[in-house]
């Protein structure tokens, strides 16, 4: 069964830092380019960030440039996201996604469950 | 940055109706966009990508049209597990890859 279970979530004050992990099964992890997406309470999704399958090619949103890193071992089918000089407005459910890019086409066709982020003193 | 601007927010309707959903573009992304659903408390699920391709194992009930600026996604007679909230992204200009508000479909 294909499956990424994300974990690393929880209550952090502000300026702190959490590491979110991805752990990707069922799949040739190493063949996909892979996506974060929150969700604060409440509110529509937001991308966040995307590294591609070698890693050669990392991009963020602007609202977290400069404070996230993301990161994968395909070794260990792994992918992360570094979350430093957190803000109460990074509150959110995070997801990762599987992103296949198509010639045409690309989409994100296979989500976590989520990881839960509290920013709050 | 695309924006991408959906409507209604919320629409009602009956079980057994179809529903129409309107997803707009800032600028042209051709045919590359996708549409998700998302129940409460659950990640979202692909359920419409290139515009009008169903995602594997979604029912024939669900149909995304468009290009260029204009999407649409219908669901023809609706079934009580297709309320929920609805999301159009676009993949065609990024970064950053931007997604719709999202509209709630709720049962009237």
């Amino acid at each position: 069964e294909v499956q990424l279970v994300e974990s690393g979530g929880g209550l952090v004050q502000p300026g702190g830092s959490l590491r979110l992990s991805c752990a990707a099964s069922g799949f040739t992890f190493s063949s996909y380019s892979m996506n974060w997406v929150r969700q604060a309470p409440g509110k529509g999704l937001e991308w966040v960030s995307y590294i591609s399958k070698s890693s050669s090619a990392i991009h963020y949103a602007d609202s977290v440039k400069g404070r996230f890193s993301i990161s994968r071992d395909n070794v260990k089918n792994s992918l992360y996201l570094q979350l430093n000089s957190l803000r109460a407005e990074d509150t959110a459910v995070y997801y990762c996604a599987r992103f296949r890019i198509l010639s045409d086409y690309s989409y994100m066709d296979v989500w976590g469950k989520g990881t839960t982020v509290t920013v709050s003193s | 940055e695309i924006v991408m601007t959906q409507s209604p927010a919320t629409l009602s309707v009956s079980p057994g109706e179809s529903a129409t959903l309107s997803c707009r573009t800032s600028q042209s992304v051709g045919s590359n966009l996708a549409w998700y659903q998302q129940k409460p408390g659950q990640a979202p699920r692909l359920l419409i990508y290139g515009a009008s391709t169903r995602a594997t194992g979604i029912p024939a009930r669900f149909s995304g049209s468009g290009s260029g600026t204009e999407f649409t996604l219908t669901i023809s007679s609706l079934q009580s597990e297709d309320f929920a909230v609805y999301y159009c992204q676009q993949c065609n200009n990024w970064p950053p890859l931007t997604f719709g508000g999202g509209t709630k479909v709720e049962i009237k």
